[in-house]
């Protein structure tokens, strides 16, 4: 079992409208949780990069959550477009393996107009 | 642009070919790495460059071979690949080695089809 579980796998919403992805990690201790974006025939992108201490961090209509208590991560995307279509990538930073990325599986966002 | 490019960005190539993908960084980063990106699986870290010297090898097929001439630039030398090695190859690089806060910056990927 992988070690960073992202839900749902994929996700079809409306232009305009909300939606929040999870993750779920097992990964401890860990130093940091990235959010990556990886539009179509494209390597991801950074959104957001949390330390273990940090519990919101926002860039634009892209707010990431963590609690650390339950290992879980949240990336809110408010008011959603059309170019929000993409891949979601949730990776943690693993202190037990030298800082190493662990990637989770990612989630598929499609918007439609 | 993320300052990290591939070429090429699509290739097909038989059990019998080799081939090599490139990676070249114009970010002045010292570490470089390779990952395979299957549909619906977690990234696959390959290969990790740090100054020019291998420092990370996950148990990779000798299929793949990679090389650093520099730490602006990798290659991926492919030959006699299987099928299941179709995917995409994503080529990365970062200032220090990435797990930090070391940002890592992607390139576009090369699309690879084994026949």
């Amino acid at each position: 079992k992988n070690q960073v579980e992202q839900s749902p796998q994929s996700l079809i919403i409306l232009e305009g409208k909300n939606c929040t992805l999870q993750c779920n990690y097992t990964v401890s201790p860990f130093s940091n949780l990235r959010w990556y974006k990886q539009d179509t025939g494209r390597g991801p992108v950074s959104l957001t990069i949390m330390t273990f201490s940090e519990n919101t961090k926002s860039n634009g209509r892209y707010t990431a959550t963590l609690d650390a208590d339950t290992k879980q991560s949240s990336l809110h995307i408010t008011a959603s477009q059309l170019s929000d279509s993409a891949s979601y990538i949730c990776v943690v930073s693993a202190i037990r393996y030298g800082n190493k990325l662990v990637f989770g599986a990612g989630t598929i966002l499609r918007v439609k107009s | 642009e993320t300052g990290v490019t591939q070429t090429p960005r699509h290739l097909v190539m038989g059990m019998t070919n080799k081939k090599s993908l490139k990676c070249e960084q114009h970010l002045g980063h010292n570490a470089m790495y390779w990952y395979k990106q299957s549909a619906k699986k977690p990234l696959e870290l390959m290969f990790v460059y740090s100054l020019e010297e291998r420092v990370e090898n996950n148990s990779v097929p000798s299929r793949f071979s990679p090389e650093c001439p520099n730490s602006s630039h990798l290659f991926l030398h492919l030959h006699t690949l299987q099928p299941e090695d179709s995917a995409l190859y994503l080529c990365a690089s970062s200032k220090g080695l990435a797990g930090g806060y070391n940002e890592q910056f992607f390139g576009p990927g090369t699309r690879l089809t084994v026949l």
